[in-house]
């Protein structure tokens, strides 16, 4: 079973439409998050809930909107999708305990806008 | 405050011979220490994680890292060189600061040659 899912793996679409992330996690964590990794593989958190209260929300454009439902999903919404905004979205989560905060990631999504 | 600097952008060994990808890492408080793996078009898979037990990790894939405190290091090493090791590495740091705070390196791209 796969850990963190999200859907699609690949999206291609033209700017100034709307698209959604999909992401669900069956590791019972109780943290969120979405990272966006650019052109040269730099990893940048956008946003972090945790028990679906947002707590990080680093400097994103506003068209960018997390949903998270309940603790086990955590969706991405962009609006007005700008060329800039091609990059591989990566979902991922993580319980804090006794061993830190390990990050457990899934598989990415390829998003280019043309 | 924290930081984490991995001191090269890319690696280039041959199959057989030993891996060392350097990461020097700065921190206020005691931190946790982790190394992923990013094969092509695919999500970050956990390698290994330091979190105050033993300074020598072993990981997956016959990868070790071991945590320097003195000389606030956490390299990642392998004997011997495969060429399914070809991948991006990200050195990871994360503390505890009243919430958890978890900073990214820049990746380190591993070229393994036949």
């Amino acid at each position: 079973d796969t850990a963190v899912s999200q859907t699609p793996k690949y999206l291609v679409t033209q700017m100034g439409n709307d698209k959604s992330i999909k992401c669900e996690q069956n590791l019972g964590h109780d943290t969120m998050y979405w990272y966006k990794q650019d052109s040269k593989k730099f990893l940048k958190i956008m946003f972090s809930y945790n028990n679906k209260e947002l707590i990080i929300n680093e400097t994103v454009p506003n068209r960018f909107s997390p949903k998270s439902p309940d603790k086990a999903h955590l969706n991405l919404h962009i609006n007005s999708l700008e060329l800039g905004d091609s990059a591989v979205y990566f979902c991922a989560s993580s319980q804090v305990g006794l061993s830190g905060n390990t990050i457990y990631f899934g598989e990415g999504s390829w998003l280019t806008v043309v | 405050a924290q930081s984490v600097t991995q001191l090269d952008s890319h690696v280039s060994v041959s199959e057989g011979t030993p891996v060392l990808l350097r990461c020097n890492y700065s921190s206020s408080y005691s931190p946790s220490l982790f190394w992923y793996v990013q094969h092509p078009n695919k999500g970050l898979q956990l390698l290994l994680k330091y979190t105050s037990a033993a300074t020598l990790v072993k990981g997956i894939n016959g990868f070790e890292a071991e945590f320097k405190k003195s000389e606030t290091s956490f390299h990642l090493t392998k004997p011997s060189a495969h060429m399914s090791d070809a991948a991006e590495y990200f050195c990871v740091v994360s503390t505890n600061t009243g919430g958890f705070k978890t900073i990214f390196g820049a990746g380190t791209r591993l070229f393994v040659k036949a």
